[in-house]
């Protein structure tokens, strides 16, 4: 059973706090993202990566920033909270060949407080 | 850059009913797109993808390259297909695969 998962299912932070949201998945996969998703607004996609240390910035990466040390890990890091970043977030992996499926994780619902 | 439209935010349907999800897209290239679905308390997840040319519970969608679209559809709706849809596109480019999604289309099947 492939899985993808998001180390928390619900997160209070405070403004202007540092926030890691970690994701791990064990399938090998090249390919990680990380997207918010907003009511209205779809899924938003703010950084992915396609190998360890390499990252590509997605249609919103502002105040965010990722690391992917190891293959398996892609972490999202908000360097200061505000409370437009109160979302759920998702993480999904994916294999490098095109046309394949992303498997996504249950998702984090952080709010900033 | 590429894009996916889903114009509907929700669309109501009566059971037994056909539907039809909308999806356009934008992309000079050769799109890969994708349909994914996201049931209530539940992870999202793969519907179907155009390469295919599967049907998955009951679904079917065929990318029409002339109207740049790739509609979702059922011929009758059921109870369990109450759900929100995502039309995906994915771009493979110098660095990676960039998966991106639209806005999303809530369907509501009523009996």
């Amino acid at each position: 059973d492939v899985k993808v998962t998001q180390s928390s299912r619900y997160l209070v932070k405070r403004t202007g706090e540092k926030v890691f949201l970690e994701c791990v998945q064990d399938m090998d996969h090249e390919n990680m993202f990380w997207y918010r998703q907003d009511p209205g607004l779809g899924l938003r996609l703010i950084y992915f990566s396609y190998d360890v240390k390499m990252k590509e910035k997605g249609d919103i990466p502002e105040g965010y920033s990722v690391s992917r040390e190891k293959k398996e890990r892609f972490s999202l890091i908000l360097e200061s909270a505000s409370t437009n970043q109160t979302s759920m977030y998702l993480c999904a992996s994916s294999p490098i060949q095109g046309n394949t499926e992303a498997f996504f994780g249950q998702g984090t619902r952080l709010t900033v407080v | 850059a590429q894009r996916v439209t889903q114009p509907e935010k929700l669309l109501s349907v009566f059971k037994g009913a056909p539907v039809e999800l909308k999806c356009n897209y934008s992309y000079s290239g050769s799109p890969e797109l994708f349909w994914y679905v996201q049931y209530s308390r539940q992870r999202l997840q793969l519907l179907l993808r155009h390469i295919s040319r599967e049907s998955i519970k009951g679904f079917t969608a065929d990318l029409n390259k002339g109207e740049t679209s790739f509609h979702l559809k059922k011929p009758f709706a059921q109870e369990e297909d109450s759900a929100m849809y995502y039309c995906a596109t994915n771009v493979i480019t110098g660095g990676g695969n960039k998966l991106t999604f639209g806005t999303g289309t809530q369907l509501k099947v009523e009996l």
